[in-house]
């Protein structure tokens, strides 16, 4: 079945530095893939998404690229906030099993001043 | 516009009662979502609702929880005799079915705390 794996946390880092978080998966159809982000105290948000291979989602200068051959989402951005401290959920969505969105187990970051 | 709402966002109830969780999702989606967030834990998908079809409730961890979905909108999760395992977020999303996509919009979530 389909699946999502991630990296695991926590990851502490310092303010600017480079940021990568490893996702996989593992989908029988083509999947459109996705990162969420939880901050502190509040809900679920949609960070960024892509549908199809090399698609590139990017938002709030963080970006992932759908690689179809090596079955990843890897988030990253090249200099991390403070603001940036979560949890940060990769996921993914294929229409054949379409009734719900199917999460890795999520990696906290927390970015030192 | 309004996004996803769910109340209340806080339920502290002890070991045994029932408990009615429920999710306001954005006008004109028709898919609507919950999921379970544990401490420590990922997203365990509980059921799914779209349109007038039969639900999806293969998440359902046991036949204590149920959930309605009334004119296609507001749904309901109820958990009865709750346990303190069922201590956990409650988190509702909803979604306009587009194929290739199912981007999910999430409320803020129920925390239950079960004593």
């Amino acid at each position: 079945g389909n699946s999502v794996t991630q990296m695991e946390g926590p990851v502490t880092l310092s303010e600017e530095a480079f940021l990568t978080i490893n996702c996989t998966y593992t989908a029988t159809g083509y999947p459109s893939l996705f990162w969420y982000v939880q901050y502190p105290g509040e809900g679920l948000q949609l960070l960024l998404k892509a549908t199809k291979a090399d698609d590139k989602g990017s938002n709030k200068g963080f970006e992932a690229t759908y690689r179809k051959e090596t079955t990843s989402f890897h988030l990253e951005k090249g200099s991390v906030q403070v603001s940036d401290s979560a949890v940060y959920f990769c996921a993914l969505s294929d229409w054949s099993s379409a009734s719900k969105i199917i999460f890795g187990s999520g990696t906290r970051l927390s970015i030192r001043p | 516009g309004a996004g996803v709402s769910q109340s209340p966002s806080n339920k502290v109830t002890e070991k045994g009662k029932d408990v009615e969780l429920r999710c306001d999702p954005i006008s004109g989606h028709t898919a609507l979502y919950w999921y379970r967030q544990s401490l420590g834990q990922g997203l365990e998908f509980l059921i799914y609702f779209q349109g007038n079809s039969a639900p999806d409730k293969s998440g359902l961890p046991s036949d204590r929880f149920s959930a309605e979905r009334t004119g296609g909108s507001v749904s309901t999760l109820t958990i009865q005799r709750t346990q303190q395992e069922d201590s956990a977020v409650y988190l509702c999303a909803s979604s306009v079915r587009d194929r290739g996509l199912n981007e999910q919009f999430f409320g803020p979530g129920t925390r239950l705390t079960v004593l």
